[in-house]
């Protein structure tokens, strides 16, 4: 069974940082590329960065490049979010996520973890 | 404002036939496949759909499709655990971004 459990977060202020983790079970880890997506309170979802399998490749949405880093282990099965210059806006529950190759030969979000609550407040 | 137009909702009854729709463009939809994910009281998102194919252990009321620079999720026989979230994505190639469309709440009446 798939599993991504995140972990990391908390109460942060603005300007402060904050490290999320994500383990990953179940599936071969290093075989994928993996992302995370947010969710701001009663908001829809947004993609915020993703890694190619050996962490070689990176892309981040604009809001955050600059202070945000992903990055993996994958010897510990494990992805990470590197978030600083935290902002109010990053307020969020933070998910963890697997892209799929599907046959089809396009990439698709495929399991979910259960998420980590980021809150930037003074 | 979400690159993707989606419903804000939608709702059926038991039994009923449900088509949610995700409006984009040639950057996006156009040109990459769509998946469709759904969130239940704002609990972990789950993969309903990849383009029009069915990941393994999603019930097959649900279809999907796509024709120009919409994409649609069908679902068949509402049910009451059907009630939820429902969110489009893909890769859009102007904005070198995954986008999402804004989310469509699906009510079983």
């Amino acid at each position: 069974e798939v599993q991504l459990v995140e972990s990391g977060g908390g109460l942060v202020q603005p300007g402060g940082s904050l490290r999320l983790s994500c383990a990953a079970s179940g599936f071969t880890f290093s075989q994928y590329w993996m992302t995370w997506v947010r969710q701001a309170p009663g908001k829809g979802l947004e993609w915020v960065a993703n890694i190619s399998q050996d962490g070689s490749e990176k892309a981040f949405v604009d809001s955050v490049k600059g202070r945000f880093t992903i990055s993996r282990d994958n010897a510990k099965n494990s992805l990470y979010l590197q978030m600083s210059t935290l902002r109010d806006e990053d307020t969020a529950v933070y998910y963890c996520a697997h892209f799929r190759l599907h046959s089809s030969g396009y990439y698709f979000f495929d399991y979910w973890g259960q998420g980590t609550l980021v809150t930037v407040s003074s | 404002q979400s690159a993707l137009t989606q419903e804000a909702s939608v709702s059926g009854t038991v039994g009923q036939k449900v088509t949610l729709s995700c409006s984009g463009n040639s950057n996006n939809i156009g040109s990459y496949a769509v998946g469709w994910q759904q969130q239940i009281s704002h609990g972990a998102p789950k993969t309903v759909m990849f383009g029009n194919s069915l990941p393994s252990g999603i019930p097959d009321r649900f279809s999907g499709s796509k024709s120009g620079t919409t994409a649609s999720l069908t679902i068949s026989g509402l049910q009451p655990e059907d009630e939820a979230d429902y969110y489009c994505s893909t890769w859009d190639s102007r904005l070198s971004a995954w986008v999402f469309g804004g989310g469509t709440k699906v009510t079983v009446l």
